[in-house]
């Protein structure tokens, strides 16, 4: 069993949906959580940084962690063909573990049709 | 402000032959971090530098591989021999001091094993 789980997609929308992706796992010393994302060919962008539980909004994104149930998710309002990419969760323990490699899950590709 | 970067962008070796790959940290940071992505799959984690220093490399093969990170210059990582399987996309990712679980990634190098 993978430590972070992710469902690959594709995830087709049409332009002005809400979107959620979602991640599970396994990990309860996880404690960071971020949200990125990758066009086509290119290196992944940082969105979204939580930590621990609770909700983070930052203009049309919304990160969200349940560590309880060990399930985050990211919101996207009002979605746009140029949102159209992989969408990766990365989650890391605790700063003081002395870990810093960041475990991602495999992707959810998302598509926003015109 | 110049982001990560890493070059060369694409890389064709024969099998047998040495990689190096090379990745300059954001102005400002001294934490640098490589990942392998794999066709198909997500980013995994290889190993964690600090200047002269390696912090972490639990996630790097055992043979063939190694990674530098000198008091000048960019850090290496260099893979002796390479084989097909070796053929991926390696990002490496960089991170302030005191930040150090926000990672802000490269473009990548495309390495082909022919």
């Amino acid at each position: 069993q993978k430590e972070v789980e992710q469902d690959p997609g594709p995830l087709s929308v049409p332009e002005g949906a809400i979107v959620s992706l979602n991640c599970t796992y396994s990990n309860s010393a996880f404690q960071y959580f971020m949200w990125y994302r990758q066009y086509s060919r290119k290196g992944p962008e940082l969105l979204m940084y939580t930590y621990s539980s609770g909700n983070k909004e930052d203009g049309r994104f919304t990160a969200q962690v349940d560590k309880s149930s060990k399930y985050i998710s990211l919101f996207i309002r009002d979605s746009q063909p140029s949102d159209s990419a992989t969408y990766l969760c990365a989650m890391t323990p605790l700063k003081d573990t002395g870990r810093r490699a960041l475990t991602f899950g495999s992707g959810t590709r998302l598509q926003v049709q015109p | 402000n110049a982001g990560v970067m890493q070059n060369p962008r694409h890389l064709v070796r024969r099998r047998g032959q040495e990689a190096r790959l090379r990745c300059s940290p954001m102005k400002g940071h001294s934490h640098v971090y490589w990942y392998r992505q794999l066709p198909e799959e997500g980013l995994k984690f290889m190993v964690y530098l600090q200047k002269e220093n390696i912090i972490d490399e639990s996630g790097m093969p055992k043979e063939r591989f190694s990674a530098e990170f000198p008091k000048e210059g960019p850090s290496i990582l260099r893979i002796q021999q390479v084989v097909r399987g070796d053929s991926a996309a390696y990002f490496c990712a960089s991170s302030p001091k005191d930040r150090n679980n926000e990672q802000f990634f490269g473009p990548g190098t495309r390495l082909t094993v022919l």
